[in-house]
């Protein structure tokens, strides 16, 4: 079965940092691009990053600098590291699969929830 | 900030036919890039609805149905059903953010 499985969120103090394991089964994330995507609560959906199967990797504007993806391919896991974490980064953080279907975002995980407060 | 804009709720009793628009510029759906459509279930993870513009995923009704034209984007859904009321997203890529970009989000309401 194709899945993603995201962990790692919780409560961190603004400034601080938090890392974001996506575990993946059913396909290789190394061979197709790979995105986190957030939802504060309440609000709609906003792409976060992306990294390519090439390995290229892009940011919005909102996190760049401050937030890395990367990928392990011998653990077929994704990351998102965040850091210097702000209130309004609040939101619930899912991994998708997007490049299978076109650049779609075809497979989604349950989801994350990241509280930044004090 | 979401680039492509669509219209906060749209509604219809059972049976009807809906459409939500999706408004992008010459940098995203302009541009060419397909429009996928998401529906997202309260509570829920978004799950894909329609990719490039007009194709089905495996498994989704064919009530469902999207278009493209210039810079905007369309899903229809017709034959409206009470199992149909969430939130619906498009989303796109843009060349002058390099990045994906999503709609503002339409929520569905059945009457």
């Amino acid at each position: 079965e194709v899945q993603l499985v995201e962990s790692g969120g919780g409560l961190v103090q603004p400034g601080g940092s938090l890392r974001l394991p996506c575990a993946a089964s059913g396909f290789t994330v190394s061979s197709d691009y790979m995105s986190w995507v957030r939802q504060a609560p309440g609000k709609g959906l906003e792409w976060v990053s992306v990294i390519y199967s090439g390995g290229s990797t892009y940011y919005a504007d909102s996190v760049k600098g401050r937030f890395t993806i990367s990928r392990d391919n011998s653990k077929n896991t994704l990351y998102l590291q965040m850091n210097s974490l702000r209130a309004e980064d609040t939101a619930v953080y899912y991994c998708a699969r997007n490049g299978f279907l076109g650049d779609a975002f075809d497979i989604w995980g349950q989801g994350t929830m990241v509280i930044v407060s004090s | 900030q979401s680039v492509l804009t669509q219209p906060p709720s749209v509604s219809g009793a059972p049976g009807q036919r809906v459409t939500i628009s999706c408004t992008g510029s010459s940098s995203n759906i302009g541009a060419g890039y397909d429009v996928h459509w998401y529906q997202q279930l309260p509570g829920t993870a978004p799950k894909l609805l329609i990719f490039g513009n007009t194709n089905r995923p495996s498994g989704v009704p064919d009530r469902f149905s999207g278009s493209k034209s210039g810079t905007s984007a369309s899903l229809a859904i017709t034959g409206l059903q009470a199992e149909d009321e969430a939130d619906y997203y498009c989303q796109s890529y843009d060349n002058s953010l390099s990045g994906y970009v999503f709609g503002t989000g339409t929520k569905v309401t059945v009457l």
